[in-house]
């Protein structure tokens, strides 16, 4: 069965600083990725995805992750964090065949300090 | 106006008590899904469905029924509510006709179990 891990059940970083989330897929393929944030009270919005193709996606926000096979990781980074990016963050995978509902992860609950 | 709506956003309720989850959706989607969110957990999968006549269990579907009674509408009941179903619920929506089946959340229903 696949699954996702996000090590990190809690980040705090001070405003722009650079940010790296974590994420780790165990899969027999390459699934499809996401990574989506949750703002305190709110639903989710999806910050970017991955399918194929250059390994190196940008999203909204200013968040960018990176696909690394090799490594069957799905990192989530920022260059510089605002305090408005204080949320909690979601990697997903679906496989590409099947029913095609999202795994998520356990999330990573992003602090950020003036 | 919302793509995808849940009512009620909150509800309190008692042991043993049948209590629905509603959710619609005007974004034209076949699919639909529900989720459970706990602290620490990230969100697991309840039910889905492909269409009005497909519906499918997800990995905690254990009390819990679903009815998909139009394309734009699919409900999630709890026949007799227990304490550890107190969570925040969502639903979600995807498109077919999208390989990375994209998934589109609703604002999320906070049910309490006393």
């Amino acid at each position: 069965a696949q699954s996702v891990t996000q090590p990190d059940i809690h980040i705090t970083v001070s405003e722009g600083a650079s940010l790296e989330l974590r994420c780790n897929y165990s899969y027999g393929a390459t699934p499809y990725l996401f990574w989506y944030v949750q703002s305190p009270g709110q639903g989710l919005q999806l910050l970017l995805k991955y399918f194929s193709g250059d390994t190196l996606v940008q999203g909204i926000k200013g968040f960018e992750a990176e696909f690394k096979r090799s490594q069957s990781s799905f990192n989530l980074r920022k260059p510089s964090v605002h305090w408005s990016d204080a949320a909690e963050y979601f990697c997903a995978v679906v496989k590409a065949t099947g029913r095609r509902a999202l795994t998520f992860g356990s999330g990573t609950r992003l602090q950020v300090q003036p | 106006d919302a793509d995808v709506t849940q009512t009620p956003r909150n509800r309190i309720t008692k042991t043993g008590k049948r209590i629905m989850l509603e959710c619609s959706q005007t974004k034209g989607h076949d699919r639909m899904y529900w989720y459970r969110q706990d602290p620490g957990l990230g969100l697991r999968l309840i039910y889905y469905s492909f269409d009005v006549k497909d519906i499918n269990k997800g990995e905690i579907s254990d009390g819990y029924s679903v009815s998909r009674q139009a394309q734009a509408k699919f409900s999630l009941s709890l026949e007799s509510a227990i304490p550890n179903q107190t969570a925040l619920y969502f639903c979600a929506t995807s498109d077919w006709t999208d390989e990375g089946n994209e998934q589109f959340f609703g604002p999320g229903t906070r049910l309490t179990v006393l």
